[in-house]
């Protein structure tokens, strides 16, 4: 079975400092990990994935993400942020072996403030 | 990448009733999820919904709650049943795409009173 833990529920940084999210799985097997981005009121939208290769993965609204399989993480990271980036974010992972259903994190919330 | 549409986007419903929520792809997938977002919480998955064959349930969740429709290759409907109060969530439809990529519709927010 696999699972997710995003470590941190809240994180509040000002405008323009940088940020990252810790997220760890779980899984017997090889993944396949997600950070999605909601916005207040809002679905949600992909930010980056890994299916394989490079470790480093780039995403939009210039985020990016390194996946760690020593350490089973895949943390997000921004090196500068904006107001407009506040928003919960989700870690997801999926696997063949489990038919590619996404088993997500509890969300962190990230607060921009100026 | 795949546009996804579903209806309603929002709606308030009396207890003891019942909403089908319709979701539709722009373009024909193989597998389709469903997904609770109770407030304040994280995605769960309901089941998942393949064309042609019944849809594969979650722990927790029963055929007789939360019936689900898959007429073919672009559409699903997921009906909530017997409403109570704590049926109050959030909906995604997600569909995956070749290469394990999933994405959302923007979701039904549904209030039982």
């Amino acid at each position: 079975a696999q699972s997710v833990t995003q470590l941190d529920s809240q994180v509040p940084v000002f405008e323009e400092a940088p940020v990252e999210l810790r997220c760890n799985y779980s899984s017997s097997v090889s993944v396949y990990l997600f950070w999605y981005v909601q916005y207040p009121n809002q679905g949600l939208q992909l930010l980056l994935k890994y299916l394989s290769g490079s470790t480093l993965v780039k995403g939009i609204n210039g985020f990016e993400a390194e996946f760690n399989k020593s350490q089973t993480s895949f943390h997000l990271r921004k090196p500068s942020v904006h107001i407009s980036d506040t928003a919960e974010y989700f870690c997801a992972v999926s696997d063949h072996d489990s038919n590619y259903k996404l088993t997500f994190g509890k969300g962190t919330l990230l607060t921009v403030n100026p | 990448s795949a546009v996804i549409s579903q209806k309603p986007s929002r709606d308030i419903c009396q207890r003891g009733t019942s909403l089908t929520i319709q979701c539709q792809v722009d373009s024909q997938v193989t597998m389709m999820f469903w997904y609770r977002q109770q407030p304040g919480q994280s995605l769960t998955l309901i089941a998942t919904a393949n064309q042609g064959s019944e849809a594969t349930y979650e722990s927790g969740f029963v055929i007789d709650k939360f019936p689900i429709s898959r007429p073919n290759l672009t559409f699903s409907t997921l009906t909530v049943s017997n409403m109570s109060p704590e049926d109050s969530s959030i909906y995604l439809c997600s569909v995956l795409i070749g290469g394990g990529e999933a994405f959302f519709g923007q979701g039904t927010r549904l209030t039982v009173v």
